[in-house]
């Protein structure tokens, strides 16, 4: 019930293109759904978080859509570009932001 | 404002020897977390401290791994003695402790067991 599913594993998109990841959790007390972007040899970055009394938070060209019945969350990166090329984490947590569950990561590729 | 710091980057031991990781958050932040995070997979939590006191340390292997937070800042993560399945990398996160607030990340410690 803890975990965090996330797919697809590696994602090639076109520059320019809409990158997708998505997340789906068990865990019903989750209330803090953060994203995390890692470049090898750094630690993870947060990138955008949202809580569950929104469906949806943007920033930039990243997006959070939440669907809260579902128990399923997703990453949009608008017009992505190369330099978007890392590893993306989801996260959830049942106690705000001090005990984060990472699902498996997604290796996105953005070719130029 | 500097990140948090992390030493040594890179480590490379024996089997059964032991090995010590250190880690300085960001000023000022009082919670402080320990993750080890295998190849190809998300951090998992370790330990994480209040200040000086361990709150959360029910994933900590405690036969053979230890940690520290002395007057609450800086904090040494231990293990002893290493086997294989300990390569990965170890993971300091700082974050000022309140419910929502974002948790920073060191670059890590990569430990390889020969």
């Amino acid at each position: 019930q803890q975990q965090v599913k996330q797919s697809p594993q590696s994602l090639i998109v076109q520059k320019g293109g809409i990158s997708i990841i998505n997340c789906a959790y068990e865990n019903t007390a989750f209330d803090y759904f953060p994203w995390y972007q890692q470049f090898p040899g750094k630690g993870p970055a947060l990138l955008i978080a949202i809580r569950p009394d929104v469906s949806e938070k943007k920033e930039g060209r990243f997006t959070i859509s939440f669907n809260k019945s579902a128990k399923q969350f997703s990453l949009h990166i608008m017009d992505s570009q190369p330099g978007d090329s890392a590893t993306y984490f989801c996260a959830a947590s049942a106690q705000g932001a001090q005990k984060l569950v990472f699902g498996q990561g997604t290796r996105l590729t953005i070719n130029p | 404002e500097a990140g948090v710091v992390q030493s040594p980057r890179y480590k490379i031991i024996e089997k059964k020897q032991p090995v010590a990781f250190w880690c300085n958050p960001i000023s000022g932040h009082n919670t402080l977390y320990w993750y080890l995070q295998n190849l190809g997979q998300g951090p998992e939590l370790l330990i994480r401290y209040e200040n000086e006191e361990a709150v959360d340390d029910s994933q900590l292997p405690k036969d053979r791994f230890s940690a520290e937070r002395l007057k609450g800042v800086d904090s040494t993560l231990k293990i002893q003695p290493a086997e294989l399945g300990d390569s990965a990398v170890y993971l300091c996160a700082s974050s000022l402790g309140s419910p929502y607030n974002e948790q920073f990340f060191g670059p890590g410690t990569r430990l390889t067991v020969l």
